[in-house]
């Protein structure tokens, strides 16, 4: 079964500090995706970042990164400079074939002044 | 473009009772995708469509039934509403190609469902 794994359940960051979200997944698949959703309080569910698999360069949107680790299966999202609006839920997604999303448990972060 | 539309934002209902959650997009995307988010948790897979016509079980499947009749289109029924089935549900879309290109899923905006 294709699994996703976050480990951290809660982290805490101050306003301008770099923060390092963690994710592992399992499966066979040697071509898939991975995404980093923002859940924020309002419940929507915003698309922060996305990596596929067959490329080894890892995804940069602003102040969001990825480290991509295929061989480790592992997809840790880093925030830099943190902002108030970065708290929310954060979910590590993996897509199997067929494109159904399989989730993370969430990592909430909470950044603080 | 809209994108991907939910209703109702908000709804009670009593044990046994039946509703449909609506969901439109107005992207033409073909897959589709229902999922709930139970509290403190990440989101199950309910039921999705590759398809007008066609549809397929999640992983959470028992209570609930869908249709697809049109490409925008992607009803959630519950039929006998149950305290299990609290929740938020949330709709999602993506374009899918016959290649399989996996794009990222465009999300509703939600709709909590609370079963007293």
């Amino acid at each position: 079964a294709q699994t996703v794994t976050q480990s951290q359940p809660e982290m805490s960051v101050q306003e301008a500090e770099t923060v390092t979200l963690s994710c592992t997944y399992d499966t066979s698949e040697s071509n898939y995706y991975l995404f980093w959703y923002k859940q924020p309080p309002s419940r929507q569910m915003i698309l922060v970042i996305r990596q596929e698999a067959y490329k080894q360069q890892n995804a940069t949107e602003n102040r969001f990164s990825v480290n991509f680790q295929k061989a480790a299966k592992s997809f840790s999202l880093k925030i830099s400079d943190s902002q108030l609006g970065d708290t929310a839920m954060y979910f590590c997604a993996f897509t199997p074939p067929f494109q159904k999303l399989v989730f993370g448990t969430g990592t909430r972060l909470l950044v603080s002044p | 473009n809209a994108g991907v539309t939910q209703t109702p934002k908000f709804r009670i209902l009593k044990i046994g009772q039946s509703m449909t959650l609506q969901c439109t997009q107005d992207m033409n995307h073909n897959y589709m995708y229902w999922y709930r988010q139970d509290p403190g948790m990440g989101l199950k897979l309910i039921y999705y469509s590759v398809g007008a016509g066609i549809t397929d079980k999640g992983e959470v499947p028992n209570g609930y039934n869908v249709s697809r009749s049109t490409t925008e289109d992607f009803p959630l029924r519950l039929e006998l509403a149950a305290p299990s089935q609290t929740s938020v549900y949330f709709c999602a879309s993506t374009p899918g190609t016959h290649r399989g290109v996996r794009n990222e899923q465009y999300f509703g905006p939600g709709t909590r469902l609370t079963v007293t």
